[in-house]
């Protein structure tokens, strides 16, 4: 079944540095969403990019899609505290508006201070 | 603005005892609704979703239910929780606006089963 898959499971950097985590996917998507999770709460949706866009910004996140690999980063610059949370990518199939999002493991993300 | 309430926030319950959690959507008309079950650490599993009062679809066979009574209340339910019940449940609302909307989410409820 489709599936996405982040990559690394774990990621600690400093303040400061730039965080990536990767997505890979099995079967073509309509879109790919990521999600950020703090400890014990519910899922933000954080950006969406449809599978006839290549990249997309939002403040200090940059998501790229390849959709001849199957895969997305996401990309966190300048890293603040803040951040640490887990990150999780989520893709749709076909073109209605009812299909399930599928959700991956997630990346846990540390940022020390 | 849309809200999404969700109770109770934790819940201890023994084995063989009934559940019933309750998620409610503010703000929107029929908006598609999901519950999922993340166990620690891991990633979400879609349990049941919802495109209409009434309309249940199923994703996992298990000894849950979900109903849909009003446009913006979705219910999650057993008759008799197993151990491996226990989780983070978590509601979820999206619009039926357009292709594949981003999904909103509640703050989730801890079940833990004794």
């Amino acid at each position: 079944s489709q599936q996405g898959e982040e990559d690394p499971q774990a990621l600690s950097i400093q303040e400061g540095e730039n965080a990536t985590m990767n997505c890979s996917y099995k079967t073509s998507i309509n879109n790919l969403q990521w999600y950020r999770q703090n400890s014990g709460r519910g899922l933000v949706h954080l950006i969406l990019i449809r599978s006839n866009e290549r990249e997309k910004h939002s403040g200090r996140l940059r998501v790229t899609l390849d959709t001849s690999k199957k895969s997305s980063s996401l990309l966190i610059t300048a890293s603040r505290a803040a951040d640490t949370a887990s990150y999780f990518c989520a893709t749709a199939l076909g073109n209605s508006g009812n299909t399930p999002l599928v959700f991956g493991k997630g990346t846990r993300l540390s940022v020390i201070a | 603005s849309q809200t999404i309430h969700q109770w109770p926030a934790t819940l201890v319950q023994p084995v063989g005892s009934p559940l019933s959690l309750e998620c409610t959507v503010e703000g929107t008309s029929n908006p598609n609704l999901y519950w999922y079950r993340q166990a620690a650490g891991r990633g979400l599993q879609l349990l049941f979703y919802s495109v209409g009062i009434g309309q249940i679809s199923s994703e996992v066979p298990q000894n849950l239910s979900a109903s849909r009574p009003q446009d913006r209340q979705f219910i999650l339910s057993s008759k008799k929780l197993l151990l491996s019940d226990s989780g983070f449940y978590l509601c979820a609302w999206s619009s039926v606006i357009g292709i594949n909307q981003p999904q909103h989410f509640g703050d989730g409820t801890r079940l833990s089963i004794l």
